[in-house]
């Protein structure tokens, strides 16, 4: 079955500390996967996808078919980036979520 | 900033009640998707429609219900049956085609069941 896991729920650095938000995935075919995230009152967004091999403020996310993983990265984490985050899997039209990570990100 | 309107944001029902969810979208987009988010378990997917009169089940579609008579409105009802109703809901649409994936989210209605 295609399953997303995030196995942290909760993540806590210091500014300036690199971050690696992790998530893991199970599926059969060629998986398309993405990260979204959530400020507070703010509406979920998406923030990168790996088919694009983008960085979007200053996070990139490298997919590792052997590991099955999509890892989240940024090397030198801001206030700001504190958030709800998401992996998430795409299953023909829909999206699969993981269960989500908290980043806290503390001055 | 428009785009997609959730209502109401908060929403209290007595137990054996029936509610509707609204969700109206002037993005034009085709596809509309329906999830429920809950602490520690993200987002699970109840129901969802690529088009006009077509919508199917998603992961957890028991006790609840949708129509879409109109491209622009995809409406949940959480019905007396639904055993744990209270939760956060939030409805997300997709580009025309959707090739990309990227869903776009409403602000959320969140219900609460006394």
């Amino acid at each position: 079955a295609q399953r997303v896991t995030q196995p942290e729920k909760l993540l806590s650095v210091f500014k300036g500390a690199p971050v690696e938000l992790k998530c893991n995935y199970s599926y059969s075919g060629s998986p398309e996967l993405f990260w979204y995230v959530q400020y507070s009152r703010q509406r979920l967004q998406l923030l990168l996808r790996h088919i694009s091999r983008e960085s979007i403020k200053g996070f990139t996310a490298d997919l590792n078919k052997g590991e099955t993983s999509f890892h989240l990265k940024k090397p030198f984490a801001q206030e700001e980036d504190s958030a709800m985050y998401y992996c998430a899997l795409r299953r023909a039209d829909k999206l699969i979520f993981g269960t989500g990570t908290r980043l806290q990100v503390f001055p | 900033d428009g785009g997609i309107t959730q209502s109401p944001k908060y929403l209290f029902r007595k137990e054996g009640q029936n509610v509707t969810l609204s969700c109206e979208q002037n993005l034009n987009h085709d596809a509309m998707y329906w999830y429920r988010q809950d602490p520690g378990q993200g987002l699970r997917l109840i129901y969802y429609s690529q088009i006009v009169n077509d919508f199917q089940k998603g992961d957890i579609a028991e006790g609840y219900s949708v129509s879409r008579e109109k491209k622009e409105s995809f409406p949940l009802t959480v019905t007396s049956a639904q055993k744990n109703p209270t939760a956060f809901y939030l409805c997300a649409t997709t580009r025309p085609g959707g090739a990309d994936g990227e869903l776009f989210f409403g602000e959320g209605s969140r219900l609460t069941v006394l």
